[in-house]
């Protein structure tokens, strides 16, 4: 099966700027996280959906990051505007249904310039 | 937050067992413990997961204690292919948001030629 496509690989930007970040689940995933990994860390849960309904966003920073899941497929994330401490890679994960195992994507790697 | 605790780094000879300890003694008795790694650039990948028993997979081989408080990944014949940064965590049930993965910082195995 196809895994989890996510786009672009890499992005630079300057401070204050905005960017977005796609990723496609698994196709049947009802599921999809997207989580922040820091240089050194491991990742960290920014958000969950369920289908397209947000089931915990309660580590998403919403005074500059946003995500949605409008057909409960295909799912943005977006940072505006972006600050230095925003550099990181982020993954997208997707799974059958909270109580199975993820499956990663690659993920896109953002600097903050 | 994660309820595991990994040493930082260890290193293995190619073609050896390397066992990776992992300590979660806060574990409640309904949550699995699962173990990912991560490749350089790459998203994490699943590897095996378990909640009482030992379990073995054509991967790798876990062994949680009698006491569920700690646990043993076992690669048994390490190549340098498995060099990478390997994730033990436990998988925390909400009734709101179902089952979510928080990760820790994991341990950082080199296979040496």
């Amino acid at each position: 099966e196809a895994g989890v496509a996510q786009s672009p690989r890499y992005k630079i930007i300057e401070k204050r700027q905005s960017v977005a970040f796609w990723c496609n689940p698994i196709s049947g995933h009802a599921t999809l996280y997207w989580y922040q990994q820091i240089l050194g860390q491991g990742p960290k849960l920014l958000i969950q959906f369920q289908n397209n309904g947000v089931v915990d966003d309660s580590q998403l920073p919403k005074d500059r990051f946003s995500a949605e899941r409008l057909k409960g497929v295909d799912s943005t994330l977006k940072i505006q505007p972006a600050k230095l401490e925003d550099s990181a890679v982020y993954l997208c994960a997707s799974s059958l249904g909270t109580g199975t195992s993820y499956t990663f994507g690659s993920g896109t790697r953002l600097t903050v310039v | 937050d994660a309820k595991t605790t990994q040493p930082p780094s260890m290193d293995c000879a190619e073609g050896r067992a390397a066992n990776l300890p992992c300590n979660h003694s806060t574990i409640s008795g309904n949550e699995y413990v699962y173990w990912y790694r991560q490749i350089h650039s790459q998203g994490p990948q699943y590897i095996i997961h378990g909640l009482k028993n030992n379990e073995t997979n054509e991967m790798a081989s876990l062994i949680i204690t009698e006491d569920r408080k700690s646990s043993t990944l076992i690669l048994p014949h390490a190549t340098l292919r498995d060099t990478a940064v390997y994730y033990c965590i436990v998988r925390v049930h909400s009734g709101v948001t179902g089952n979510q993965f928080y990760f820790g910082t994991g341990t950082s195995l080199t296979v040496i030629p």
